[in-house]
């Protein structure tokens, strides 16, 4: 089945830098990427997602780049703003639903933004 | 438009209890999806409904099970509680069965002792 790897497990940065966050996935059949961010004792939230016949999506200071080759997935965030600090999540999918299509999440990513 | 709300917010059960946790989706969603987030975990797919039907299970033991109502709505309910059932479980809305761009609630945080 699917397995998803996410690094770093826990990021600092200085408030104004950039903030890279990897996954790599196993199954070349996966085609929906999405990226949910998860404040402390709250719900996740979806950010961003991609779909496998798109390189690169933006929207504001956020963005995520697709390489289906080496299968792996990257979320960028710019100018970060200590509202950024979350825990952020990768995910993939084979598809539309049913037991094939379910979401499998990556570990998470700890990321603080220092004032 | 109203949320994806669970109920309860926090759950105390002993080891071999039966537990039931409820949602009700997002407005307008007919999917409804439940994950269980260990601590410092990624969620981890349980099941989801679908037009009152399971469409598809994760990894979990048949004493995991669910239902959906007319409404889409769902509970789920687990027997036979084990200590590692301990975790936060997190219910997502969803349309027509997808997994696209689930809406989470705040889930229901279990503990067994």
């Amino acid at each position: 089945g699917e397995n998803v790897e996410q690094h770093p497990s826990t990021l600092s940065v200085q408030e104004g830098d950039s903030a890279v966050i990897k996954c790599t996935y196993s199954d070349s059949a996966s085609n929906y990427f999405p990226w949910y961010k998860q404040e402390l004792g709250k719900r996740p939230q979806l950010i961003i997602d991609i779909r496998s016949n798109v390189g690169e999506k933006k929207d504001q200071r956020i963005a995520v780049t697709l390489n289906k080759t080496a299968k792996h997935f990257s979320l960028h965030i710019t100018e970060t703003q200590p509202e950024d600090s979350a825990v952020y999540f990768c995910a993939a999918s084979r598809g539309y639903g049913g037991s094939q299509g379910n979401l499998i999440f990556g570990k998470g990513t700890k990321l603080s933004v220092k004032p | 438009e109203t949320g994806v709300t669970q109920s309860p917010t926090h759950l105390i059960k002993t080891r071999g209890q039966q537990v039931t946790l409820r949602c009700s989706s997002q407005s307008g969603h007919n999917t409804v999806s439940w994950y269980q987030q260990a601590l410092g975990q990624g969620p981890q797919f349980i099941f989801q409904y679908y037009r009152e039907e399971e469409n598809g299970r994760g990894n979990f033991p048949p004493r995991f099970s669910g239902l959906q109502f007319p409404n889409y709505s769902s509970e789920l309910n687990v027997n036979a509680l084990e200590l590692d059932d301990s975790a936060l479980y997190l219910c997502a809305s969803s349309l027509y069965g997808g997994n696209e761009k689930l809406f989470f609630g705040s889930g229901t945080q279990l503990s067994v002792l």
